[in-house]
């Protein structure tokens, strides 16, 4: 089982709709929990992170945490298509300081 | 712009060669991580520096070496380089380890 895993996508949805994206993880000392956005051929980009189980909202995205079930989710409302990119899960252990990626959902955004 | 800079961007070398990557951290922060990004995959985290000491590594050879520097840039060089070692290498800054990571643009190396 891998640590972190991301549906791979791509995930296709209209101009304007909501964008859910999931992530599940295994080791349940984790305690900080990111999303970053990468474009192709750039750097990964970090634009929400949430370390309490519950919601949290950042303009257009919402991080959702539930460390009983293991598992962070990331929607987007009102998806543009500059939305279109892969977003990376990352979650970092209690007892290390790296952070361990999931393999990204290409989502792609259609006017 | 996260204020992350890395050198070269692009560098091409042949196995068996060394090579040695640079990142300049934002300012104020003082640990550096380090990951390799092969194409369609997520970041692999290589090792992480703070106050210029080694604090964590991952999964990775010996031949995969850094160092952090008092100005807290930080350098990683590979030795001997395989094929697989082609991939996108990444630079991250930190307040402090274990905090949100912020990512240079990256050092792409083809070995050929």
């Amino acid at each position: 089982q891998k640590e972190v895993e991301q549906n791979s996508g791509p995930l296709s949805v209209p101009e304007g709709a909501i964008a859910s994206l999931n992530c599940t993880y295994s080791d349940r000392g984790s305690q900080s929990f990111f999303w970053y956005r990468q474009y192709s051929g750039k750097s990964p980009e970090l634009i929400m992170f949430i370390y309490s189980n519950g919601d949290k909202e950042d303009g257009r995205f919402t991080a959702q945490l539930n460390k009983a079930s293991q598992y962070v989710s990331l929607l987007i409302r009102d998806s543009q298509p500059s939305d279109s990119a892969t977003y990376l899960c990352a979650v970092n252990i209690a007892a290390g300081n790296k952070l361990t990626f999931g393999g990204g959902t290409r989502v792609l955004v259609k006017p | 712009e996260t204020g992350v800079t890395q050198s070269p961007t692009h560098l091409i070398k042949t196995r068996g060669q060394q090579v040695t990557l640079r990142c300049s951290s934002q300012s104020g922060h003082n640990t550096v991580s380090w990951y390799q990004q092969a194409l369609g995959q997520g970041p692999q985290f290589i090792f992480q520096y703070y106050r210029e000491e080694e604090n964590g590594r991952g999964n990775f050879p010996p031949r995969f070496s850094g160092l952090q520097f008092p100005n807290y840039s930080s350098e990683l060089n590979v030795n001997a380089l395989e094929l697989d070692d082609s991939a996108l290498y990444l630079c991250a800054s930190s307040l402090v380890f274990g905090n949100e990571q912020f990512f240079g643009p990256g050092t792409r190396l083809t070995v050929l």
